[in-house]
């Protein structure tokens, strides 16, 4: 069944703005990741959050976790053209399933230049 | 250039044939997978190997046979094939079984007439 699922589906931004995406989850989790698919490509790695940890930057992308609500965002300032993509949410399913990683339908953002 | 790569990139063929799809990492990672996704962008897991091992099959129909020939290898092969297998075919590794950060192949695409 689907872990991860993303909100808004669809988002669409002018350039220069910042761009919000939330997760939410069902099932407790052992990290929650990020990733970036351009169109026609495979995904890619974004950043990590363990389940201890609340907040995480990686350059213009910051990473929040509330394992309380179960949910998480990433937030993408100064957003540029090229950050068009989908985004992924994915989680592990778990203390007993922590090797099976779950997307969610994620969300399509559009930067217009 | 360390990579996973995935050939063909594009497959159309008819309902009823047999088909494979070929997949090989050169990062020196021990456990692979396979997912689809559809349509909709939803991404799903069908298998993974860990050293040559299958550790998840997510009740994928039996037309579905992987095979790991070693651990830098995760071929998939699709016994008559239907009309609702045409996705986007994602093969992927990471560095060893609970590891989870994925890196995926560009994807194959597909398309059963």
């Amino acid at each position: 069944s689907q872990q991860g699922e993303e909100d808004p589906q669809a988002l669409s931004i002018q350039e220069g703005e910042n761009a919000t995406m939330n997760c939410s989850y069902k099932t407790s989790i052992n990290n929650l990741q990020w990733y970036r698919q351009n169109s026609g490509r495979g995904l890619v790695h974004l950043i990590l959050i363990r389940s201890n940890e609340r907040e995480k930057h990686s350059g213009r992308l910051r990473v929040t976790l509330d394992t309380s609500k179960k949910s998480s965002s990433l937030l993408i300032t100064a957003s540029r053209a090229a950050d068009t993509a989908s985004y992924f949410c994915a989680t592990d399913a778990g203390a007993d399933s922590s090797y099976k990683l779950i997307f969610g339908s994620g969300t399509r953002l559009l930067v217009r230049p | 250039d360390t990579a996973v790569s995935q050939t063909p990139k594009y497959l159309v063929t008819q309902m009823g044939n047999d088909k494979s799809i070929k997949c090989e990492q050169n990062l020196g990672h021990d456990t692979m997978y396979w997912y689809k996704q559809d349509s909709k962008k939803f991404l799903k897991i069908m298998f993974s190997y860990n050293n040559k091992e299958l550790i998840i099959n997510e009740t994928v129909p039996n037309r579905f046979s992987p095979k790991s020939p070693d651990k830098a290898h995760l071929n998939l092969h699709i016994n008559s094939l239907e009309l609702g297998d045409s996705a986007v075919y994602f093969c992927a590794s990471s560095q060893d079984f609970g590891a989870n950060v994925l890196t995926f192949g560009a994807g194959s695409r597909l398309t059963v007439l």
